[in-house]
């Protein structure tokens, strides 16, 4: 099993739609969570950080369940500019505080 | 501005050539890490540095090699012993304290093999 998996799409939405994006994690010891965005050929930047309560950052919310070991990214009424690929990030065990990225869910957000 | 200074941008490199990709910061974080990204694939951890004169392999560390003299750059060498080294390279960075922290890349610098 990958340590970070997510379904790598393309999910294509009309304009104001709401996506979600699912992701899993192997370790269970893992204990920081984020969602990255990466635009083509750019770096990726972070999005937000996952709490165990959830939380929300504007149109975003990002969801965690350590007893499934699932992440979840909710976008609502999206934007042409959401368009980019969304990674998640969980961090690696005994690695100090280096990061497992998952490959990434493609977004193509349509006029 | 604060950040991460990755050159060169673009490298072209023959085979049996090594290359080195410089790395700088100037956020003040003791944490440096390198990370390669192949086309449609997840980025890998190629080593990473808690603090300056201390490196950890990653997860495909063979063919590469580091040094961190200094806590503000964190140089990559790709060695020839690398056999597939045209991929796309991050750098990036992060604060110590606990393991929740952000970590930050640079623009990254894409490197051909010819």
């Amino acid at each position: 099993r990958k340590e970070v998996e997510q379904d790598p799409g393309p999910f294509n939405v009309p304009e104001g739609a709401t996506v979600a994006f699912n992701c899993t994690y192997s370790n269970s010891a893992s204990q920081s969570f984020f969602w990255y965005r990466q635009d083509c050929r750019k770096e990726p930047k972070l999005l937000m950080s996952v709490y165990s309560s959830g939380n929300e950052d504007g149109r975003f919310t990002a969801q965690l369940n350590r007893a499934s070991q699932y992440i979840s990214l909710l976008i609502r009424d999206s934007k042409l500019s959401d368009s980019a690929t969304y990674l998640c990030v969980v961090n690696k065990a005994n690695s100090g505080y280096a990061l497992n990225f998952g490959k990434g869910t493609s977004l193509l957000v349509t006029p | 501005d604060g950040g991460i200074t990755q050159s060169p941008k673009y490298l072209f490199r023959k085979e049996g050539q090594n290359v080195t990709l410089s790395c700088e910061q100037n956020l003040n974080h003791d944490a440096m890490y390198w990370y390669r990204q192949d086309p449609g694939q997840g980025l890998r951890l190629i080593y990473y540095s808690q603090i300056v004169n201390d490196f950890q392999k990653g997860d495909i560390a063979e063919g590469y090699s580091v040094s961190r003299e200094k806590k503000e750059s964190f140089p990559l060498t790709v060695t020839s012993a690398q056999k597939n080294p045209t991929a796309f390279y991050l750098c990036a960075s992060s604060a110590q304290g606990y393991s929740g922290n952000t970590i930050y890349f640079g623009e990254g610098s894409w490197l051909t093999v010819v």
